[in-house]
Order: C-alpha cells, then sequence, then structure tokens
C-alpha cells in the first residue's frame, strides 16, 4: 500500500530557529495536506496543497509541492514555543484515501 | 462554527467489554470519517462515510468493529469485544467535499484504554 516517510522523526531546536521537514513517497499524489497536532488533541489542518510546484505560506508556516508529486515540504521560520507539537503530512491520490505519515515530533528550547 | 465534536474523550475498559464511540461532524459535511491513531503513528482511515452510505470500509476489522451514520449527521464507532490491542486513539473527521477528496477536520479523539 501506499506509504510516506517523513523526516525528521523528531526535532530539538532553540526558540528562534527555522525549521524543516519533508515526506516523500513512493506513489505520485495530487493533493498534499499538513496537519499539526497537540498533546491530547485531534490534527488541525495547516496547509493544503493542489498543485505540482506550489508553494503556499499560512503565516510564518511554508510549504511546498513537489515538482515529483512525490514529496512535500514544511517550513518554519522563527520558531516560538507554540510550534511544539507533532507535524503529519498526508497525501490523497484521487477519491482514494488519505495516507498520513508517520509525524515529525518538534521540540523547542526555550 | 462547532468543529467535529466527539465523545467520551477518555474510556477505560476490561477487555471482552463493548464501548461506543459518538461523533458529530461539522454542520453541512457530508462526508465523514473514522480513524485510528496508534501511539507515536499518523491516523489511520478505518471508514469512510457519504452521507449515510459507507463508501470505504474495507480498513474496518468487521468481526469485532461496527459503525453507523443512520441520518447522514451524526456517527458511532462500535467496538465489541475489545481486546488489549484496541487501545488506540478514536478520531474523527469530516470533509465537505464528496469522493473523499478536500480538507478533512478532525474532532478532538477519544482515547481508549482497555486492560
Amino acid at each position: 500500500g501506499q506509504q510516506l516517510n517523513q523526516s525528521p522523526q523528531s526535532m530539538f531546536i532553540q526558540e528562534g530557529e527555522d525549521v524543516s521537514m519533508n515526506c516523500t513517497s513512493s506513489s505520485i499524489f495530487n493533493t498534499w495536506l499538513w496537519y499539526k497536532q497537540d498533546p491530547g488533541e485531534g490534527p488541525v489542518l495547516l496547509i493544503a496543497l493542489y498543485k505540482a510546484g506550489e508553494l503556499t505560506s499560512n503565516g510564518r508556516l511554508t510549504a511546498q509541492f513537489g515538482i515529483t508529486r512525490k514529496d512535500s515540504f514544511l517550513n518554519i521560520s522563527a520558531s516560538i514555543p507554540s510550534d511544539v507539537g507533532i507535524y503529519f503530512c498526508a497525501g490523497q491520490r484521487g477519491a482514494q484515501k488519505l495516507v498520513f505519515g508517520q509525524g515529525t515530533r518538534l521540540t523547542i528550547n526555550p | 462554527e462547532a468543529g467535529v465534536v466527539q465523545s467520551p474523550r477518555y474510556k477505560i475498559i476490561e477487555k471482552k467489554q463493548p464501548v461506543a464511540f459518538w461523533c458529530n461532524p461539522i454542520s453541512g459535511h457530508n462526508t465523514l470519517y473514522w480513524y485510528l491513531q496508534n501511539l507515536g503513528q499518523g491516523p489511520e482511515l478505518l471508514i469512510r462515510y457519504e452521507n449515510e452510505e459507507a463508501v470505504d470500509d474495507s480498513q474496518l476489522p468487521k468481526d469485532r468493529f461496527s459503525a453507523e451514520r443512520l441520518k447522514g449527521v451524526d456517527s458511532t464507532l462500535k467496538i465489541q469485544p475489545a481486546e488489549l490491542g484496541d487501545s488506540a486513539v478514536y478520531l474523527c473527521a469530516s470533509s465537505l467535499l464528496r469522493g473523499g477528496t478536500g480538507e478533512l477536520f478532525f474532532g478532538e479523539g477519544s482515547r481508549l484504554t482497555v486492560l
């Protein structure tokens, strides 16, 4: 079945640093979504991407839909304590089910 | 606008007991999903509804799991009997677009512990 590989699995950074994470797949997707999950909560949608090469921003977050349609990237600029959490990528092809990655756990040292 | 509402938030039961989770999607969202999230993993789809019709239940363990969405609005997910390995978070999500496409909005989840 389809699998998404997220990298890195965890990150430990200092407040104010920029963050980069990515998601790769062996299959082509035509939709990429990025979610953030806080402890004890459900995932919250951050950014949705629908076109190869698309670059979309949401505040300090920027995500890109890879040209090959097999990857996506999420960047967070000038991290702050509330950015702590687990970030999930999710990909979808047509009407097939949305497939989630394993998550990247972000920890920020003040 | 109210988000996806789930209950209960937490449930602790002994193995072999039944358990049920309830979900009310965002108003106007015809598509409803139940996901399973194991510790340290991403969500995995159990079942997707378009209105009251289950259009993708291929990942639902039908020997012990069942779900319904009788009036095409709220939904119930049941496990009977529960096993130790069922301990996980059960997430409900809804989306506006049909066909399983578009942006999913999740509830807070129901955390199940089976002893």
